[in-house]
């Protein structure tokens, strides 16, 4: 059964860091592109940044180019999103995505 | 950005009722490689997305018949049938042919 269980969130103040982790089960890591996606309060969904396979391309939503950072693991079947200079419309919950399976979702709550 | 824009916002139906979400892209969705990108995802209350059908018409696994998905270049419609309690949330298009992938605002789904 393919999993993919995020964690890391919490609430930051603007301006600090953060970074997320999900960690996949159930199938072949390496052998794909997996991708995060966010969903502010009550609204919709948000792609945010994506990663290939072997993590040698990223791709990111201008918002976030030049503050985030997609990256991956594959011995540990693992990816992250390193969530720097943050500001309040960052705040949303984060979802780590293989498109076709879900996470649960992380909630990042970006306040003073 | 490809602009997904979806209509209606809402719908109201009944159980065993019959409906449709409209999904029109601002630019052709049919990829370089010949495939067409477009996915429509189901948001129940308090869940991650799922995935309802992806290039277009194809059901993901697990997906009733009750849901069919038709189009093509820029048009596209997902058609839920003999609806039921469980087909209720919120429903999203999204296409992944150009970057930025971009969803559609989504569609809430209610019971009449």
């Amino acid at each position: 059964e393919v999993q993919l269980v995020e964690s890391g969130g919490g609430l930051v103040q603007p301006g600090r860091s953060m970074k997320l982790s999900c960690a996949a089960s159930g199938f072949t890591f390496s052998n794909y592109g997996m991708a995060w996606v966010r969903q502010a309060p009550t609204k919709g969904l948000e792609w945010v940044a994506t990663i290939s396979y072997d993590g040698s391309s990223t791709y990111y939503r201008d918002s976030v180019k030049g503050r985030f950072t997609i990256s991956r693991d594959n011995a540990k079947s693992t990816l992250y999103l390193q969530m720097n200079s943050l500001r309040s419309e960052d705040t949303a919950t984060y979802y780590c995505t293989r498109g076709a399976y879900w996470g649960q979702g992380v909630m990042v709550t970006v306040s003073s | 950005d490809v602009v997904m824009t979806q209509t209606p916002v809402s719908l109201s139906v009944s159980l065993g009722g019959q409906t449709s979400i409209s999904c029109r892209s601002s630019q052709s969705l049919v990829h370089s490689d010949g495939n067409t990108y477009l996915y429509w995802y189901l948001q129940k209350p308090g869940q991650s997305p799922q995935l309802l059908i992806y290039k277009v018409s194809n059901r993901f696994s697990g997906v009733p018949d009750r849901f069919s998905g038709s189009g093509s270049g820029t048009d596209f419609t997902l058609k839920i049938s003999r609806v039921e309690p469980e087909d209720l949330g919120v429903y999203y298009c999204y296409q992944g042919t150009h970057y930025p992938p971009t969803f559609g605002a989504g569609t809430k789904l209610e019971l009449k």
